[in-house]
């Protein structure tokens, strides 16, 4: 079956890094994505990765391992708007997303 | 970027009413959106893919009959809910896909909360 896992929830303190785990295991693999979704509202695309390596835009970066199976999204001088929960979908051979359930970032002064 | 519009933005209605939900591309062609529903606090679920001129392909456990999907158009789907109940209060978002970039992220509108009393 195809599968994505997240932490639940992460805590971190402001100013700081976090970094957000995402392993899978789907048929097939056609690019990663991360998203981000603040409470009530709808998600918002962050990044996109396809080939393994880092992908830096602004705070946040975004790594991938194919043959691990295995992103995380890396984000850096945390500012309290960033508590919001960060999606890991996976689009699969049939370019279909297979969603993570999300991962509730929570940021403390 | 791409931007994908959602009518309305929220909606309360009684038990046994229908209510109907537009998503609209509004700088792009899509052949192809989804429907999906959000309960408080927990993740996405995709409800169904609708492909412009064809009939919409529903994920298991979703009721065809319940939640009727039209995309009439390359720029317009709309979700009816069919005699709404108050389990059938959510989040409904829509998502649409820009056949124009290659890596097909998925655009979303910004949801309809629906509240069924």
């Amino acid at each position: 079956g195809q599968n994505i896992d997240q932490p639940t929830e992460m805590t971190a303190t402001e100013g700081a890094i976090v970094q957000i785990n995402c392993t899978y295991q789907t048929s097939g693999f056609n690019g990663l994505f991360w998203y981000q979704q603040h409470a009530g509202e709808a998600p918002t695309f962050l990044s996109y990765n396809v080939l393994d390596g880092l992908e830096e835009k602004g705070r946040f970066s975004s790594f991938l391992s194919r043959s691990k199976g295995y992103s995380y999204l890396l984000l850096k001088e945390l500012q309290m708007k960033d508590s919001a929960s960060y999606l890991c979908a996976v689009q699969d051979s049939n370019y279909q997303l297979i969603w993570g359930a999300g991962t509730k970032l929570i940021i403390k002064p | 970027g791409a931007v994908v519009s959602q009518h309305p933005s929220r909606v309360i209605c009684k038990s046994g009413t229908s209510v109907k939900i537009e998503c609209r591309s509004l700088d792009f062609q899509a052949t192809t959106m989804f429907w999906y529903r959000q309960f408080p606090k927990q993740s996405l679920m995709l409800m169904a893919t609708s492909n412009e001129g064809s009939k919409a392909t529903y994920e298991q456990g979703v009721e065809k009959d319940k939640f009727l999907i039209n995309h009439a158009s390359l720029t317009l789907s709309t979700l009816t809910v069919a005699s709404a109940h108050p389990e059938d209060s959510s989040f409904y978002i829509c998502s649409a896909r820009d056949p124009g970039q290659g890596r097909g992220e998925q655009y979303f509108g910004p949801g309809t909360r629906l509240t069924v009393t």
